[in-house]
């Protein structure tokens, strides 16, 4: 089945600099992949996705890159701010023709003001 | 904004009894997904709903565990008998379609002593 991976585990950046978080993916068929932002005793919230047709994709201050050929995505926060402090989570939609997400293992970022 | 609602959103059980969790997707929203999270992971798939069908239950652990949405609209999560490892956040996702966006409720966070 899909296996995610997702580094790093821990990121810790100050204020106003950029944050980079990548993830791989097994599945070459796979072709949705929403990056989620969980704060603490709040569900997963959707911050970007993107489709397998687009290789980049920007809002504001948040970005996706995708190089489906090297099954690879990336997360990139520019301008970071204290309240971008949470876990991150990238997940993949299966190729199984239902809903199923397969998440990564989150990462925890932390801004410094 | 229309939200994903899920009750309660704390429970504390002892292991051998029964525990039910509640979930009502955004109006409209065919498809209803319920993820298990485990502290420290990403979430992972226990069933999808499309309508009252089950689309997808092949991680749900089918001897204690069991779901159902009979209307087609809210749906109830059940464990009978909770065990130790089964204490975790369990989250409600609902999509117009499985090939849309996943909106994730709050969760419960389920504590088995």
């Amino acid at each position: 089945g899909e296996n995610v991976e997702q580094h790093p585990s821990t990121l810790s950046v100050q204020e106003g600099d950029s944050a980079v978080i990548k993830c791989t993916y097994s599945d070459s068929a796979s072709n949705y992949f929403p990056w989620y932002k969980q704060e603490l005793g709040k569900g997963p919230q959707l911050i970007i996705d993107i489709r397998s047709n687009v290789g980049e994709k920007k809002d504001q201050r948040i970005a996706v890159t995708l190089n489906k050929t090297a099954k690879h995505f990336s997360l990139h926060i520019t301008e970071t701010q204290p309240e971008d402090s949470a876990v991150y989570f990238c997940a993949v939609l299966g190729s199984s023709n239902t809903g199923k997400l397969i998440f990564g293992q989150g990462t925890t970022l932390q801004v410094k003001p | 904004e229309a939200e994903v609602a899920q009750s309660p959103r704390y429970k504390i059980t002892e292991k051998s009894q029964a525990v039910a969790f509640w979930c009502d997707p955004i109006s409209g929203h065919a498809t209803l997904y319920w993820y298990r999270q485990i502290l420290g992971q990403g979430p992972e798939l226990l069933v999808q709903f499309q309508d009252e069908s089950v689309v997808d239950d092949s991680q749900l652990p089918k001897d204690r565990f069991s779901a159902e949405r009979l209307k087609g609209v809210d749906s109830t999560l059940k464990i009978q008998p909770a065990e130790l490892g089964d204490s975790a956040m369990y989250l409600c996702a609902s999509s117009l379609g499985w090939l849309n966006i996943q909106y994730f409720g709050a969760g419960t966070r389920l504590s088995v002593l």
